[in-house]
């Protein structure tokens, strides 16, 4: 069964620490592999996407890594701020012929304490 | 539009009540999905959309689920004779074919 896990469910950490989020995903026959923030009550807000030819993309102080051999990706969070604080979901696409959909972790609460 | 618009934001109804939910995607996206997500979880998936045609509905978790994208744009979900555990939050996304997800704000739904 395809599955994607993160750990820890929850993390908290002092304001400007670099800090990483994990994600593991069962099968290595992956098309893409989104992050993605959610804060309470709305919506999911993108943050990176790594096309499975990729090792890594940056969006300024984020950086996502993909290991497709060892199921893994990592959320690179780089002197972190309060702002920062919300849920951060990893998501892949498989790449099953006819496949579209997007499977979810539980994602992983991050609190930023001041 | 600008993002993905979805409407209501709230929705209470009472047990054995009809609901129906909009998505307004990403002008000239052709991908549109469904997610549900309890609390506490991450989205689980619905069904999805190329244009008008549902091309994956393998998620819906009843036959009182609907969901419809008549003219390839708009997307309503229905969801027939509401139950307590249909009480979520239900998501909308929008993409170009195999691209980067966008999503809207959601609709709560509550089902007393």
């Amino acid at each position: 069964k395809q599955e994607v896990t993160q750990i820890p469910a929850a993390l908290s950490v002092p304001e400007g620490e670099n800090l990483v989020l994990n994600c593991s995903f069962t099968d290595s026959a992956i098309y893409n592999l989104q992050w993605f923030r959610q804060d309470p009550g709305k919506g999911l807000t993108s943050l990176l996407l790594i096309q499975s030819s990729q090792r890594e993309q940056t969006s300024g102080r984020l950086n996502a890594s993909l290991d497709k051999s060892s199921g893994r990706s990592t959320l690179y969070i780089a002197a972190s701020q309060p702002g920062d604080s919300a849920t951060y979901l990893c998501a892949v696409r498989w790449s099953n012929f006819g496949n579209e959909k997007l499977t979810f972790g539980t994602g992983t609460r991050l609190t930023i304490i001041p | 539009g600008a993002g993905v618009s979805q409407s209501p934001r709230y929705k209470v109804a009472k047990r054995g009540q009809d609901v129906a939910l909009r998505c307004d995607p990403i002008s000239g996206h052709v991908s549109l999905f469904w997610y549900q997500q309890a609390l506490g979880q991450g989205p689980e998936f619905l069904t999805y959309f190329q244009n008008e045609a549902q091309l994956d509905k393998s998620g819906l978790p009843s036959d009182r689920f609907f969901a419809e994208r008549p003219e390839g744009s708009v997307s309503t979900l229905k969801i027939q004779r509401t139950q307590q555990e249909d009480s979520a939050v239900y998501l909308c996304a929008s993409s170009l074919v195999a691209g980067e997800l966008f999503f809207g704000e959601g609709s709560r739904l509550t089902v007393l």
